[in-house]
């Protein structure tokens, strides 16, 4: 199974500041198969980033990613309000299980 | 606008076998190419993932949790299932269904129920 570590565990920033979040995988992770979702109190997660860099449908251009083999990064270029969540990044590969890394919370 | 939907019992007995249904709108899961999967999350914590099934009814479960496990697929209804054995207080939990796309990932999510073992 590969672990996925996410650092740091709290960020906190102001709006219009930059955002970089990492996952790092215990072995060698597909770029094909790294995702990172945000998640809102009481709701379910959002696909913001498939294949480590593709951002989903309608996630404005501001939320990037980023990375290879044991290292990513989920970049938010200026934050807006809205955007204070958490944050999970998720391997997918083509081996299951898939798993999840334990969170960033973006305060 | 694809829509999953969750439902079923919120509180379930220790010991009880735990019973939830997906039900998939504007998309029809007797389709290829999706991975029908669930993923729980207990009060407080990050996501697990629990497994998957395909529109054949192949499944993939966690080893963590497979001995317990049980996934079914329904196409005439447009549902897909799980059933979780011998539940303890540690499967209390947020449990979400979603449709994996191949290259996509996890892109549509139900809500969310809340299961409590209790």
């Amino acid at each position: 199974e590969i672990v996925l570590t996410q650092s740091p565990g709290t960020l906190s920033l102001s709006p219009g500041e930059r955002a970089t979040l990492s996952c790092k995988a215990s072995q060698n992770v597909s770029s094909s198969y790294l995702a990172w979702f945000q998640q809102k109190p009481g709701q379910a997660p959002r696909l913001l980033i498939y294949g480590t860099s593709n951002r989903a449908t309608d996630i404005p251009d501001r939320f990037s990613g980023s990375g290879s083999g044991t290292d990513f990064t989920l970049t938010i270029s200026r934050l807006e309000p809205e955007d204070f969540a958490v944050f999970y990044c998720h391997q997918y590969g083509s081996s299951p299980p898939y798993t999840f890394g334990q969170g960033t919370k973006l305060e | 606008q694809k829509q999953l939907q969750e439902s079923g019992p919120g509180l379930v007995k220790p010991s009880q076998t735990l019973s939830l249904i997906c039900t998939v709108a504007d998309a029809s899961i007797s389709n290829g190419g999706y991975y029908w999967t669930w993923v729980r999350q207990q009060p407080g914590k990050g996501l697990e993932w629990i497994g998957h099934i395909y529109h054949t009814g192949s499944t993939y479960y966690n080893p963590s949790l497979k001995s317990r496990l049980s996934m079914s697929i329904d196409t005439s209804k447009n549902q897909f299932s799980l059933k979780v054995t011998s539940v303890t207080v540690a499967d209390t939990a947020i449990y979400f269904c979603a449709r994996r796309g191949w290259l996509r990932g996890l892109d549509y999510w139900g809500r969310g129920t809340l299961v409590t073992v209790s």
